[in-house]
């Protein structure tokens, strides 16, 4: 079945590690996504990249970073310029020609700050 | 820039009442509108779509029409569910750059 996939479901951080979310995608799309969701606040884009090799930030970008080698894979990673990470990230998808299409969702990751 | 306001929530309703979800947005151009529906520790789902303006999105009994004039995308059900309680978000997409949000919108239905 084609879809997106995050890993880990969960993830735990000290302070002042960097850490690694998975992002990987089998549905052959140009474009990718990382969002934040935190209570209260919808979700905000942190990155968002239009095709390999290519990528830009998005409104809350600050303490993030992200690379795209593969069409299938858009890592995010959180480093220890990022001061308050505890949130539920989520990476999405979409077909990049008909730019106003939906994107799909994966399951998220939860990252909390022990 | 683009913006989505929808109705803060917690939202309670009796199950077969009936639902309305306001979602009014601000955008240039034609954007297309979207409603995205949440579960407990899960992702996003895509509810419904519109495209253009007049067209009306609809999918499990939701049901959404596109009005240009008005800039709103309220989300209605005519009999809501136990199983519809879930969060449920507004977006808009008005070009390559991704989705933009509404604060998403509790919805709890008592059986």
């Amino acid at each position: 079945d084609g879809g997106i996939t995050q890993s880990p479901k969960y993830l735990f951080r000290k302070e002042g590690q960097n850490v690694t979310l998975s992002c990987e995608q089998n549905l052959n799309h140009d474009a990718m996504y990382w969002y934040r969701q935190d209570p209260g606040q919808g979700l905000r884009l942190i990155y968002y990249s239009q095709i390999v090799n290519d990528f830009q930030k998005g409104d809350i970008a600050e303490g993030y970073s992200v690379s795209r080698e593969k069409k299938e894979s858009f890592p995010l990673t959180v480093t220890s310029a990022q001061k308050n990470p505890t949130a539920f990230y989520l990476c999405a998808s979409s077909i990049q020609e008909g730019a106003r299409t939906e994107a799909f969702f994966g399951q998220g990751t939860r990252l909390t700050v022990v | 820039g683009n913006s989505v306001t929808q109705m803060e929530g917690p939202v309670t309703l009796s199950e077969e009442a009936f639902l309305t979800i306001n979602c009014t947005y601000t955008a240039t151009g034609y954007p297309s509108l979207f409603w995205y529906v949440q579960y407990p520790g899960e992702g996003l789902q895509l509810l419904l779509k519109a495209t253009k303006a007049d067209d009306k999105g609809s999918n499990k009994g939701f049901e959404a029409t596109y009005r240009k004039e008005t800039t709103s995308f309220h989300l209605e059900k005519g009999s809501v569910q136990v199983s519809d309680s879930a969060v449920y978000f507004c977006a808009l997409r008005g070009g390559a750059d991704g989705l933009t949000f509404g604060k998403g919108t509790h919805l709890i239905i008592q059986p």
